[in-house]
């Protein structure tokens, strides 16, 4: 399984663009890129997943480069309810690949008025 | 449509007594995993289970087994309950083999004392 890296925290403005990138330079060939918003006293919730180049829908993008190496989630134009924690999963949907689902530590994304 | 459901809420028990936490899904899903989520940290995948009587091992399955006689549930039993196991658990779902998104339930928030 990729191990993946990313930042512990951030903080933002309301109404700002946020960006957090999740390094992941071991990936495999066939693995996938997903990101999970999780609020307090929830269990997380699929945001995106992505492959390659740019993945967008109603909630986020999602930028992977050619190397896939790393990716960035972008949040448009935040509000005080984005405030959470965001994962970023790497791995091989099965069959061909594992059936676990390994999730870091997330960042803490706190939006601020 | 119920998703992912996970009884009970809260819990607390005495060291070395034993509970079954239960998680019941009605979309079918083949997959089926529980976390464990320790104050500030991230999810920790304990066991999980790719189909009806298939389960495996996650990262952290000591002191905790598992079953899968149907598809739609997955309870989790701690034999003998230790302060070390006080956390907030998930259950997760997934589809099947082309879908990497997966669905959490409320969690079963547990101390044990």
């Amino acid at each position: 399984l990729a191990k993946t890296t990313q930042p512990i925290s951030m903080d933002s403005y309301e109404g700002q663009e946020v960006n957090i990138t999740c390094s992941h330079n071991n990936i495999a060939t066939n693995d996938y890129i997903t990101w999970y918003q999780q609020f307090p006293s929830q269990g997380p919730r699929f945001i995106i997943q992505g492959y390659k180049t740019k993945v967008t829908n109603e909630v986020a993008s999602l930028f992977i480069p050619a190397d896939r190496k790393s990716s960035t989630l972008s949040l448009p134009r935040v509000s005080l309810s984005d405030t959470a924690v965001y994962y970023c999963l790497v791995g091989d949907p099965p069959p061909s690949g594992t059936y676990k689902y390994i999730f870091g530590t997330g960042t803490r994304l706190k939006v601020l008025a | 449509n119920a998703g992912v459901t996970q009884t009970p809420k809260f819990q607390v028990l005495k060291t070395g007594q034993s509970m079954t936490l239960q998680c019941a899904q009605d979309m079918n899903h083949e997959y089926m995993s529980w976390y464990r989520q320790d104050p500030g940290m991230g999810l920790r995948l304990i066991h999980y289970s790719v189909g009806a009587g298939i389960t495996d091992q996650g990262e952290v399955p000591n002191g905790y087994n598992v079953s899968r006689s149907t598809t739609e549930d997955f309870p989790l039993r701690l034999l003998s309950a230790a302060p070390s196991q006080t956390s907030v658990y998930f259950c997760a779902s997934r589809r099947d083999s082309s879908n990497t998104e997966a669905f959490f339930g409320q969690g079963t928030r547990l101390t044990v004392v």
